[in-house]
């Protein structure tokens, strides 16, 4: 059975903290992959990473990064959280063929006050 | 990029009822749909995809139409059920998935 897991469930953050979520997967999925919820927004991608140390922007990459040292772990990072960055932050994984499933995180609800 | 439009955002419906939520894609190369369910609390799960090689899949009670020459995509579910009240999420992939807004689902008992 995939595990995605993700660091915290619940975060609470200051203005201008930088802040770290953390996203492990234990399935050997070469693939992962950022994404924040919001209501009527939908999924939207953040950053995606193909392999150990590659990253690609994905649609809404401003005022984030990521990191991705091992293949078991791929790290989000806000430099200066802001207020408008208060989200639910989902991970997720997959196998490097093109078209196939994408195993979730359980989330992160980030609060920026 | 890809965008990937879905509706209706909210959609309510007598249990035993059919329900369809529809979407389009704007990129021609994406070539898998898949859809996820994603329960109140919970994380996203895929319930049923559907590949660009192929026009109608089913599974029990879910079923899913690809039209690429359209571009569009839809979801149904016949004889709904309370517990299929959740938010349904489409998405395009041409390698990345890219979700549609999501379509929050309820069915009265």
């Amino acid at each position: 059975d995939v595990k995605v897991t993700q660091s915290s469930r619940y975060l609470v953050k200051r203005t201008g903290e930088k802040v770290f979520l953390e996203c492990v997967q234990d399935m050997d999925h070469e693939n992962m992959f950022w994404y924040r919820q919001d209501p009527g927004l939908g999924l939207r991608l953040i950053y995606f990473s193909y392999d150990v140390k590659m990253k690609e922007k994905g649609d809404i990459p401003e005022g984030y990064s990521v990191s991705r040292e091992k293949k078991e772990r791929f790290s989000l990072i806000l430099e200066s959280a802001s207020t408008n960055q208060t989200s639910m932050y989902l991970c997720a994984s997959s196998l490097a063929e093109k078209n196939t499933e994408a195993f979730f995180g359980q989330g992160t609800r980030l609060t920026v006050v | 990029g890809e965008n990937v439009e879905q509706h209706p955002s909210t959609l309510s419906v007598q249990e035993g009822d059919s329900a369809v939520i529809k979407c389009t894609y704007s990129d021609s190369a994406s070539n898998y749909f898949p859809w996820y369910k994603q329960e109140l609390g919970k994380r996203p799960q895929l319930i049923i995809d559907i590949r660009s090689n192929v026009g109608e899949k089913k599974d029990q009670r879910i079923a899913v139409t690809l039209n690429k020459t359209a571009k569009h995509f839809s979801l149904h579910i016949t004889e709904t059920q309370p517990e299929d009240s959740a938010v349904y999420f489409c998405a395009a992939s041409v390698g990345k998935l890219i979700f549609g807004q999501g379509t929050e689902l309820s069915v009265k008992p």
